[in-house]
């Protein structure tokens, strides 16, 4: 069974500061893609950022970074000089291919306030 | 370029009657799926639909069904409603069954009463 575990329900960060979001997951299959999307007030899912499992660097989008820990399975969420828009719940998702489906599997989801 | 369309934006209907969403991928892709996230939670996978074929199910029951057209659209039909179906229904689309980015459509919001 494939799980995503993120621990953190709530984070608050100041404007223009740095935050990092954390999520753990589990999977016995070797090719894999991990995702954060965020998810704001209007509910619409908008993807932040993808790692593929067999790319040792870490992935960078702008303002957001993975730190990508294979061995750990670890994939934590780094967005630099917050901003009030960056303000959402975050969720963070794994889908792999060890059947006919690429369904996507969701952690609880960190809510992120952005204090002025 | 378009993204996921879905429609309707809004739904309310009362226990035990049926309703039929419906979701356009992305141009050029050609799987879809269907999550349900109940308020306060992650979104749970309902089914995925590639090349008209189902390719997998989540553990919903027989009361959910869907099926995608030659255009690639598909439609999420739920029966026999119950309070505890009201929720965000996300569709979303990918260009390929294996691991790949999937893109979400803006929801459809069921209200069950």
């Amino acid at each position: 069974a494939q799980t995503v575990t993120q621990s953190q329900p709530e984070m608050s960060v100041q404007e223009a500061e740095t935050v990092t979001l954390s999520c753990t997951y589990d999977t016995s299959e070797s090719d894999y893609y991990l995702f954060w999307y965020k998810q704001p007030p209007s509910r619409q899912m908008i993807l932040v950022i993808r790692q593929e499992a067999y790319k040792q660097q870490n992935a960078t989008e702008n303002r957001f970074s993975v730190n990508f820990q294979k061995a750990a399975k670890s994939f934590s969420l780094k967005i630099s000089d917050s901003q009030l828009g960056d303000a959402a719940m975050y969720f963070c998702a794994l889908t792999a291919y060890g059947g006919a489906t690429n369904k996507l599997i969701f952690g609880t989801g960190t809510l992120l306030a952005v204090q002025p | 370029d378009a993204g996921v369309t879905q429609s309707p934006t809004h739904l309310i209907k009362t226990r035990g009657q049926q309703v039929t969403l419906r979701c356009s991928p992305i141009s050029g892709h050609k799987s879809v799926s269907w999550y349900q996230q109940v308020l306060g939670q992650g979104p749970q996978f309902i089914f995925q639909y590639y090349e008209k074929e189902e390719r997998g199910r989540g553990n919903f029951p027989d009361r959910f069904s869907a099926r995608q057209f030659p255009n690639y659209s598909s439609e999420l039909n739920v029966n026999a409603l119950l309070l505890g179906d009201s929720a965000l229904y996300l569709c979303a689309s990918s260009l390929r069954t294996g691991p790949d980015t999937q893109y979400f459509g803006p929801g459809t919001r069921l209200t069950v009463l």
